[in-house]
């Protein structure tokens, strides 16, 4: 009964190569998010989809590529992976809301690249 | 753009002892929300504040929000272990866009010692 859902928990990868992160939530939310968490605990937005349209995009490069197949779930594909790719990834959702947006987290991505 | 201080980074209590984090925005915000992160955990929303001046409780948890709507603070009275983990503050940018994009602070990590 998980309410956002990340997989994979955990990658380990090397420097190079192209990984993909999946994200589900069953909340029936319109916006899902990505979001970066690097080692000293800032959580930064990357990327924010409503109803499958992108509409957050920030200075991110262009190796990230989100994907929503349909507002349930939002992926990211990463390219050529660097070493200071390494974080934890977050998906998250919330409702479409002008007044009111708590977002939900998934479990988080912590992402490896050696 | 819009910035989201926070402080202090960290914090070590003895149990029992309270605690207060403090939040500080660029930019006048129409609400400003908190959200909680144990240990190799995920955030967790707790709380939104909404008007100008506007104080609520959770069982020990105090949160304030600053008659100007700039700046917010978490206080947690005698503390417990289970109150261990990062407290973040967090804004939406453009004074409440519908999109909920979020601009967090840095974050407290909070450690409690029994």
């Amino acid at each position: 009964d998980t309410a956002v859902s990340q997989t994979p928990k955990y990658l380990v990868t090397q420097m190079g190569n192209d990984k993909s992160i999946k994200c589900e939530q069953n909340l029936g939310h319109d916006t899902m998010y990505w979001y970066k968490q690097d080692s000293k605990k800032f959580l930064k937005i990357m990327f924010s989809y409503n109803n499958k349209e992108l509409i957050i995009n920030e200075t991110v490069p262009n190796r990230f590529s989100p994907k929503s197949p349909d507002k349930a779930h939002l992926n990211l594909h990463i390219n050529s992976l660097e070493l200071g790719d390494s974080a934890v990834y977050f998906c998250a959702s919330s409702p479409y809301s002008v007044s009111y947006n708590e977002q939900f987290f998934g479990p988080g991505t912590r992402l490896t690249v050696l | 753009g819009q910035q989201v201080m926070q402080i202090p980074q960290y914090q070590h209590v003895q149990e029992g002892e309270d605690f207060t984090t403090y939040c500080n925005s660029s930019t006048t915000l129409s609400n400003i929300q908190w959200y909680k992160q144990r240990p190799g955990g995920h955030p967790v929303f707790l709380i939104q504040l909404v008007k100008s001046g506007e104080v609520k409780k959770q069982k020990r948890l105090t949160f304030q929000f600053g008659e100007a709507k700039k700046n917010s603070s978490l206080h947690i009275t005698a503390t417990q272990t289970t109150d261990v983990g990062t407290y973040f503050c967090a804004g939406p940018e453009g004074g409440g866009t519908s999109y909920g994009k979020l601009t967090f602070g840095q974050g407290t990590i909070l450690t409690v010692h029994p």
